[in-house]
């Protein structure tokens, strides 16, 4: 059974531009959760979505977005990005609702300039 | 303040030490998970618990809902058992998941 896979797993941007990051979780698993580590503040919740529906949301700026499709596959996305924002980003797939077992992808590594 | 803490920061065994990892939270969390992330970034989950006690192997998971502590053991540690470990946590309403600091644990052969 494949894992959690994520692309790209690494991408370098300048400021001011924006990136999309993809997320396809384990079979069968509905439940997509998206979190930001970073050296300073460590892993933080961006948000989770079941079936197509964002249901929970961290504290994060409107300039982070996301969205989950039929097929469970979810992508989230950085407007206007700032250098604070690199980081590794990570998103885990669960069955269960909320927050059931957690299989995380590898990540992917974004680096701002 | 954090909602979730845990203690120590940073952990040095020698192989085959029992090793204990402590995690205590302020807010109401669901259900405590456990994981251990090697350098380089991957992460596993190690356990989910809501009450009482797991284990796998080596690892042993216990949690106290009404004093908000969980403690994560691993018996006749092991090299390979040197990474971080991170406890962690979504509130009852689901609404927000918190993560501990991690502890940093390194064991020498």
């Amino acid at each position: 059974k494949a894992g959690v896979t994520q692309t790209p797993r690494y991408l370098i941007k300048t400021r001011g531009q924006q990136v999309t990051l993809s997320c396809s979780p384990i079979s069968g698993h509905r439940s997509v959760s998206w979190y930001q580590q970073t050296p300073g503040q460590g892993l933080q919740f961006l948000f989770e979505y079941f079936s197509e529906t964002q249901r929970n949301k961290g504290n994060f700026p409107g300039r982070f977005s996301g969205r989950q499709f039929s097929n469970s596959r979810s992508e989230m996305n950085v407007s206007t990005l700032e250098l604070g924002d690199s980081a590794l980003y990570l998103c885990a797939s669960s069955t269960e609702v909320p927050y059931g077992e957690l299989f995380f992808g590898e990540g992917s590594r974004l680096t701002v300039l | 303040k954090n909602e979730v803490e845990q203690s120590p920061q940073n952990l040095t065994a020698q192989e085959g030490e029992f090793i204990t990892i402590n995690c205590s939270y302020s807010v109401g969390i669901s259900a405590l998970h456990w994981l251990q992330q090697h350098p380089g970034g991957g992460i596993v989950s190690l356990f989910m618990l809501s009450s009482g006690k797991k284990k796998h192997g080596r690892l042993i998971a216990t949690i106290n809902i009404q004093e908000k502590h969980s403690s994560l053991h691993i018996t006749a540690s092991h090299p390979r058992d040197s990474a971080v470990y991170i406890c962690a946590g979504p509130t009852n309403t689901g609404n927000q998941f918190y993560f501990g600091t991690g502890t940093s644990l390194t064991v020498i052969p």
